[in-house]
């Protein structure tokens, strides 16, 4: 069964500090993306990689990073963590332009 | 409207009946996706429908795909209350890796 994985459900950090949302894979999927869902919005994608140490910026990327050292794994970094980042966080995979698998999500509130 | 919207955006249907949702895209694309997010959860996968296919079936799920009006449908035959849920339809601009995601359809099917 096919599976993504996030590093946390829930996550409260305080306004400036540094947060990593880890995601991993384990589909051998080339490209992996991250995206912030808020009520009323839906998804907006925030960065895409579609190979290792290869990242796009998607529609929203400021305030945020992100690093895949390793096919598997995508990291996304809010480098200063502020209140309008708080969000849900969904990470997913894909092959080519095919199916996209999501994982549980993570539940971000920056306090 | 946004690519990928969905219409209406929200639908509340009694179990057994039939549940009809709408998207509308922009761009050419090579396929339109359709899927199922449960509250608070990630995103699952339903259907895929290729940019040559007109219709697809998947048990009780029947997806439509007209690329002359740039829009698809979701029917779900006989609903059930497990099938109260947002339902979301993307697009893959040709040539891209982004997907592009409504705003959602969001369903509630009461027993």
């Amino acid at each position: 069964d096919v599976k993504v994985t996030q590093s946390s459900r829930y996550l409260v950090k305080r306004t400036g500090e540094k947060v990593f949302l880890e995601c991993v894979q384990d589909m051998d999927h080339e490209n992996m993306f991250w995206y912030r869902q808020d009520p009323g919005l839906g998804l907006r994608l925030i960065y895409f990689s579609y190979d290792v140490k290869m990242k796009e910026k998607g529609d929203i990327p400021e305030g945020y990073s992100v690093s895949r050292e390793k096919k598997e794994r995508f990291s996304l970094i809010l480098e200063s963590a502020s209140t309008n980042q708080t969000s849900m966080y969904l990470c997913a995979s894909s092959r080519a332009q095919e199916t996209q698998y999501f994982g549980p999500g993570t539940r971000l509130l920056v306090l | 409207s946004q690519q990928g919207e969905e219409d209406p955006q929200a639908l509340s249907i009694q179990e057994g009946e039939n549940a009809t949702m709408n998207c509308s895209y922009k761009t050419s694309i090579n396929n339109l996706q359709w899927y199922r997010q449960n509250s608070g959860r990630g995103l699952v996968h339903l259907i895929l429908i290729r940019s040559n296919e007109r219709e697809k079936h998947s048990g009780r799920l029947r997806v439509t795909l007209d690329t002359s009006k740039k829009s698809s449908s979701l029917l779900i035959t006989a609903s059930r209350a497990a099938d109260t849920a947002s339902y979301f339809c993307a697009t893959i601009e040709v040539g891209t890796y982004k997907y592009i995601f409504g705003t959602g359809t969001r369903l509630k099917v009461l027993a």
